[in-house]
């Protein structure tokens, strides 16, 4: 059963933290992506990663950053957290031919900072 | 950044009636996949359709891609409990997912 696994389904943060989110896939996919969901606004692009090593901005990349340096794992870092980031943080993978694949999800962790 | 737009937002039915919901663009698109999110989960893939005027079922699903290849629609027949949940239209090629229809089907 394939799988995508972030860290924590639920976090609480405090304002200007450096908060730390983990995505790990087992499906040896190239390419991983960090979304963010809000209610309306459906899900937003922030970075998305092609390779070990490599990011690339998607979206609404300010006020974050990312981290690849091994092939299954993706991580989202939020440098300075502020309450306009408390919202779900849903991470994907897919394999390299993006035309005809299928993202998958790992099941969200929802953020609060306070 | 292309937008999809989707319709209606929300949507609450009893059990056993029929719905649909509908995913536009501005824009021609060459693919276009459909994916559902259950509460507390992230979005999994129902379908891809690919041709214009292509019509896929899935079990009580029908998608349809159409004929212009600027709009999608999901029907779902008799709907159930088990159907509550969140339908996103995306076009993964581009990296782009539509605002969502919320769908909660009473018993």
């Amino acid at each position: 059963d394939v799988k995508v696994t972030q860290s924590s389904r639920y976090l609480v943060k405090r304002t200007g933290e450096k908060v730390f989110l983990e995505c790990v896939q087992d499906m040896d996919h190239e390419n991983m992506f960090w979304y963010r969901q809000d209610p309306g606004l459906g899900l937003r692009l922030i970075y998305f990663s092609y390779d070990v090593k490599m990011k690339e901005k998607g979206d609404i990349p300010e006020g974050y950053s990312v981290s690849r340096e091994k092939k299954e794992r993706f991580s989202l870092i939020l440098e300075s957290a502020s309450t306009n980031q408390t919202s779900m943080y849903l991470c994907a993978s897919s394999s390299f031919d993006r035309l005809n694949t299928e993202a998958f999800f790992g099941q969200g962790t929802r953020l609060t900072v306070v | 950044t292309q937008l999809l737009e989707q319709s209606p937002q929300f949507l609450s039915i009893q059990e056993g009636e029929n719905l649909t919901v509908y995913c536009n663009s501005s824009s021609v698109f060459s693919s276009l996949q459909w994916y559902r999110q259950e509460p507390g989960e992230g979005p999994v893939l129902l379908v891809t359709v690919v041709t214009g005027g292509e019509v896929k079922k899935l079990k009580r699903l029908t998608f349809q891609f159409g004929d212009a290849r600027k709009d999608s629609s999901l029907h779902i027949t008799a709907a159930q409990p088990g159907d509550t949940g969140l339908y996103l239209c995306a076009l993964f090629q581009k990296l782009v997912f539509g605002t969502g229809t919320r769908l909660l089907v009473s018993p």
